[in-house]
């Protein structure tokens, strides 16, 4: 079963911040984040691993609420660059790697 | 090169026809996954694999076929192409995180 993301799409000035959300019904073993610029593949973020940890990546950082089965991202002072569709994708069990995506948030910066 | 390819990139096709879509990994990773993506569903698994030989489905399954005789290789095979297979097919390794393919469009016609 897919996470659910939200909001679906976001539209933000340069310079703002915006957090994305990723809850799922299951209990998780473990959170990815990825984006998508148009027209590419995915690319890999950050992976957050049961235990509650946050994790940063320059100003993209992320936290993982075990007990809701909720992640967020947080974007701050959004650059230009960060325009594209995030997706997060879950893990259920440790050790078997089957990876499930969200349907992504579509994240655009505007001058 | 190092890395995940995927062949061909862009694919047309006819209704019934059976369509193989090649991906090729050099890292060596053990899993390997084959998703779907299209306009409102996001990435859709078809397929995963955790090792020569062992497949397993995914989210997606019918119409489609895997086999993985190697560790780098893992094709997709559509059966019988259908209109409804007209999407954009992702192939991935897993690292600490997935690696993508550059991806195959393939349109059913």
């Amino acid at each position: 079963q897919q996470p659910v993301q939200s909001p679906q799409a976001v539209i933000l000035r340069e310079g703002e911040d915006a957090v994305i959300n990723c809850s799922s019904s299951k209990a998780l073993y473990s959170v990815h984040w990825y984006r998508q610029k148009h027209g590419e593949a995915p690319v890999f973020l950050m992976i957050l691993l049961k235990g509650g940890e946050q994790k940063g990546h320059e100003k993209i950082s992320a936290s993982f609420n075990e007990k809701k089965q909720q992640s967020s991202l947080y974007l701050t002072a959004s650059q230009l660059s960060y325009s594209g569709t995030y997706f997060c994708g879950t893990e259920i069990d440790f050790g078997n790697e089957k990876l499930t995506f969200g349907t992504g948030t579509r994240l655009t910066i505007i001058p | 090169d190092a890395g995940i390819t995927q062949s061909p990139r862009y694919k047309i096709t006819e209704t019934g026809r059976q369509v193989t879509l090649m991906c090729h990994q050099t890292w060596s990773h053990s899993y390997m996954f084959w998703y779907r993506q299209d306009l409102g569903h996001g990435l859709r698994l078809i397929y995963y694999s955790a090792a020569a030989d062992i497949t397993d489905k995914g989210e997606v399954p019918d119409g489609y076929v895997v086999s993985r005789s190697k560790t780098e290789n893992f094709p997709l095979t559509l059966e019988s192409a259908t209109r409804s297979q007209t999407s954009v097919y992702f192939c991935a390794s897993r690292g600490s995180g997935a690696f993508f393919g550059q991806g195959t469009r393939l349109t059913v016609v």
